[in-house]
């Protein structure tokens, strides 16, 4: 059975804080992922990753970064936070086939930026 | 204009009712069309998928796409409480890293 874990569910952070999110898969997928979802605005993809070491921005990468150095870890790194990062974060983990990619997620982190 | 346009809702309809469930979208490269299903407190799941035009068929759902008029549907057949749920359509193209690119979701409650 597949598995993402995230290291939180509920996280509760002052603004200017150095936060770190965690997502770890179990299926050696090469492909990882981090998202917000925000109420009216859906997925937003903000960073992926398709190789250790390897990461590349997606849509809204602003004040955040990652860090990939195990393929089966993937780290969303918030350097300083803003009340306005305050979202559900969501971690996936993809399996590449022939006919198409699957997206696997975690049970998300909501964080709270005070 | 977002690439993906998806009625947020929240849609109640009692037990038993039929539930159609759309998007529209603006890139005509999409080729991959996907439902994901999210329960409460949990992360999406993939519900359906379906590559290019046609039907796609699944015990109570069918996904449907339409491309020439850049249009999907997802219909739940004698819906059930359990169904209860937010649905987010996804799709991507293969000429654009196959990044998936999602709808805003639209949240259902289905009454006994």
């Amino acid at each position: 059975d597949v598995k993402v874990t995230q290291s939180s569910r509920y996280l509760v952070k002052r603004t200017g804080e150095k936060v770190f999110l965690e997502c770890v898969q179990d299926m050696d997928h090469e492909n990882m992922f981090w998202y917000r979802q925000d109420p009216g605005l859906g997925l937003r993809l903000i960073y992926f990753s398709y190789d250790v070491k390897m990461k590349e921005k997606g849509d809204i990468p602003e004040g955040y970064s990652v860090s990939r150095e195990k393929k089966e870890r993937f780290s969303l790194i918030l350097e300083s936070a803003s009340t306005n990062q305050t979202s559900m974060y969501l971690c996936a983990s993809e399996r590449t086939s022939g006919t198409y990619n699957e997206q696997f997620f975690g049970p998300g982190t909501r964080l709270t930026v005070l | 204009q977002k690439e993906v346009e998806q009625d947020p809702g929240p849609l109640s309809v009692p037990e038993g009712a039929i539930v159609s469930l759309n998007c529209t979208y603006s890139n005509s490269a999409f080729q991959y069309f996907m439902w994901y299903r999210q329960y409460s407190r949990k992360g999406p799941e993939l519900l359906m998928y379906t590559y290019s035009s046609g039907n796609k068929e699944d015990g109570r759902f069918t996904a449907q796409v339409d491309k020439s008029s850049k249009y999907i549907s997802l219909f739940i057949r004698d819906s059930q409480p359990s169904d209860s749920a937010t649905y987010l359509c996804a799709m991507s193209a293969r000429n654009q890293g196959g990044k998936l690119i999602f709808g805003q979701g639209t949240e259902l409650s289905v009454k006994p």
